[in-house]
């Protein structure tokens, strides 16, 4: 399976951008791309996915390199909700080798005042 | 919908008992998923289904059990408890078409 390389933690000041990087230099063709976040003790929650073109949506946007190896999730705005453990993930779309997502450590993402 | 329903949300155990953590979706998801996290620690995964009748075991399967009877429901039982079971433990849920898991709000045990 493709690993995933994050920073252990980032700061950002409250109503900047925070862009979070993430090295999956081994992805395959047909692996996706998949952030999550996990605030405080809750269950992680699914934020934005992609392949090869960048995506947005009302959480985020993610940018992935044209050769994907690597991938930045920006929080266009960030509040102090923001402050996270965020997780970059490498998988299939579906197929068996979708139920065994594997999460590594993450970024602890620090939003300040 | 109410999502990934996860009981109990607490429990204490004493070492060598058995019990079952309950998952229940009401999204008909085919993928089910079963995670442990110890303190200060990224999510494990445990136990994994992609359908009915199909389970898998994923990176620390030693000591759990689980079953896919049900679209709906994907059990996590425990059969001797120890105390390196002492663990928040979370059930997740799928479509499997690439729109990400969604997460129960966790299982917070202790194996005393």
């Amino acid at each position: 399976d493709a690993k995933t390389t994050q920073p252990p933690s980032m700061d950002c000041a409250e109503g900047r951008a925070a862009n979070l990087p993430c090295n999956h230099s081994t992805i395959s063709g047909n692996e996706y791309v998949y952030w999550y976040r996990q605030i405080h003790s809750q269950g992680p929650q699914y934020i934005i996915h992609g392949l090869k073109n960048n995506e947005t949506n009302e959480m985020a946007s993610l940018i992935i390199t044209e050769d994907r190896k690597s991938s930045t999730l920006i929080l266009p705005h960030a509040t102090l909700r923001d402050t996270a453990v965020y997780y970059c993930i490498v998988g299939p779309r579906g197929g068996t080798s979708y139920g065994k997502l594997t999460f590594g450590q993450g970024t602890i993402l620090t939003v300040h005042p | 919908n109410a999502g990934v329903t996860q009981t109990p949300k607490f429990q204490v155990l004493k070492t060598g008992q058995s019990m079952t953590l309950q998952c229940a979706q009401d999204m008909n998801h085919e993928y089910m998923s079963w995670y442990r996290q110890d303190p200060g620690m990224g999510l494990r995964l445990i136990h994994y289904s992609v359908g009915a009748g199909i389970t898998d075991q994923g990176e620390v399967p030693n000591g759990y059990n689980v079953s896919r009877s049900t679209t709906e429901d994907f059990p996590l039982r425990l059969l001797s408890a120890a105390p390196s079971q002492t663990s928040v433990y979370f059930c997740a849920s799928s479509k499997g078409t690439g729109d990400g898991y969604t997460f129960g709000s966790g299982t917070r045990l202790t194996v005393v």
